[in-house]
């Protein structure tokens, strides 16, 4: 697609619930990123994608995050038994990938509120 | 460890005014740099970036320079407009690596 599109841009979920998240980056982009902002924050790395194997996933903040990729299509954010710090931007962003300094495009980004 | 610095906001200006927004960093080798800017209710874009040391990057009227005695990339524009209201990012890349580090945004508002 012209840009990278996630989905849902606004959910709300009860504490406890599972949730998961959706990214489609540029076609053709092999390297796939997903950030949390929390609000007035900057943007905490969660995981990186190359390709459909994750080599940096060092930023998940716990075991009840998770992610998965399809060939070098969509990807999957899954947060298990929401807390409330969960609530934040979710970030997404899609590069042509490799090393290079081509910079990210971002998607518009989900906005998770946990009550 | 790999980090990146910006000054503080609200940054709040008058139409016309000059603006600077402060950036260092800290990295282990030989970064890439970038200002990223974020208009309300709307994703990150990339404002401009710049590769190696001295060079200049621009876009839109904005200006920042790769200083790596200072270890900054300061963010510049000589005349703001209310359209420039936004939160600023500023961002390194390391280059055999593919993670951004991020500062923790500058918000810039413009009255008219």
């Amino acid at each position: 697609g012209a840009g990278v599109s996630q989905s849902p841009s606004n959910k709300v979920t009860e504490k406890g619930k599972d949730v998961e998240l959706r990214c489609d980056p540029i076609s053709g982009h092999t390297a796939l990123y997903w950030y949390r902002q929390r609000l007035g924050q900057g943007l905490e790395f969660l995981i990186y994608f190359q390709g459909n194997s994750a080599p940096d996933k060092s930023g998940l903040p716990s075991d009840r995050f998770s992610a998965e990729r399809t060939g070098e299509s969509v990807s999957t954010l899954t947060i298990q038994r929401t807390q409330q710090e969960d609530s934040a931007v979710y970030l997404c962003a899609s590069s042509p990938g490799g090393q290079g300094d081509y910079g990210y495009t971002f998607g518009s980004g989900t906005r998770l509120t946990v009550v | 460890g790999d980090s990146v610095t910006q000054m503080e906001g609200p940054v709040t200006l008058s139409e016309e005014a000059f603006l600077t927004i402060n950036c260092t960093y800290t990295a282990t080798g030989y970064p890439s740099l970038f200002w990223y800017v974020q208009y309300p209710g709307e994703g990150l874009q990339l404002l401009l970036k710049a590769t190696k040391a001295d060079d200049k990057g621009s876009n839109k009227g904005f200006e920042a320079t790769y200083r790596k005695e200072t270890t900054s990339f300061h963010l510049e524009k000589g005349s703001v407009q209310v359209s420039d209201s936004a939160v600023y990012f500023c961002a390194l890349l390391l280059y055999n690596f593919n993670k951004f580090y991020f500062g923790s945004g500058t918000k810039l508002n413009v009255k008219p």
